[in-house]
């Protein structure tokens, strides 16, 4: 099955820094890898998404980047806010194959 | 759409009971998903259905858990008996276009199992 891999577990940055947070995947039949975002106690909800057909993606201060070859990807967030401050998770999978979640990154944001 | 919706929102049993909890998704949405999220395990996919019919329930952990869903409006996670192990957080999530889209997360369940 799948396996993913997200690294940093934890990372502080100052307010106005960028943060990347970065997974790995292990089936190279995964083609759908969403990002999700989860404040405390809350929901996890979409934040940004990428299919296997496309390199990069960008909204606003949120990119997403992919390498298939290296079945890698990544988060960047740039012009951090303290609202951003939350628990990121990765995932990795497809029309036929459920989605693997990373373990998932402690964001903080340091005013 | 007031979204996914989810009961209870908190529930503490006692070790040995049965536990139900419910979800209804989004109206319109043909797919749903229980997920289970802890510290160790993180996020875990449990079962999903699509138009009311279980498709993958490899993520179940042991016959103590089932899922039905009787028709599109409605499904529940049962666990009998209960262990102080099951207690985690319980999230259904639903959509229209299955595993590689967006899923809409209800605000989940935080269950104790004391």
């Amino acid at each position: 099955g799948e396996n993913v891999e997200q690294h940093p577990s934890t990372l502080s940055v100052q307010e106005g820094d960028s943060a990347v947070i970065k997974c790995t995947y292990s089936d190279s039949a995964s083609n759908y890898f969403p990002w999700y975002k989860q404040e405390l106690g809350k929901r996890p909800q979409l934040i940004i998404d990428i299919r296997s057909n496309v390199g990069e993606k960008k909204d606003q201060r949120i990119a997403v980047t992919l390498n298939k070859t290296a079945k890698h990807f990544s988060l960047h967030i740039t012009e951090t806010q303290p609202e951003d401050s939350a628990v990121y998770f990765c995932a990795a999978g497809g029309s036929a194959r459920q989605l693997t979640f990373g373990s998932g990154t402690q964001l903080t944001v340091l005013p | 759409d007031a979204g996914v919706i989810q009961s209870p929102r908190h529930e503490v049993t006692e070790m040995g009971q049965e536990v139900t909890l419910r979800c209804k998704p989004i109206s319109g949405h043909d797919y749903l998903f229980w997920y289970r999220q802890t510290m160790m395990r993180g996020l875990e996919l449990l079962i999903y259905f699509n138009n009311n019919v279980p498709i993958d329930d490899s993520g179940m952990p042991e016959d103590r858990f089932s899922a039905k869903m009787p028709n599109a409006s409605f499904s529940t996670l049962k666990i009998q008996p209960s262990e102080p192990r099951d207690s985690a957080v319980y999230f259904c999530a639903s959509n229209l276009r299955g595993l590689n889209t967006e899923a809409f997360f209800g605000q989940g369940t935080r269950l104790t199992v004391v």
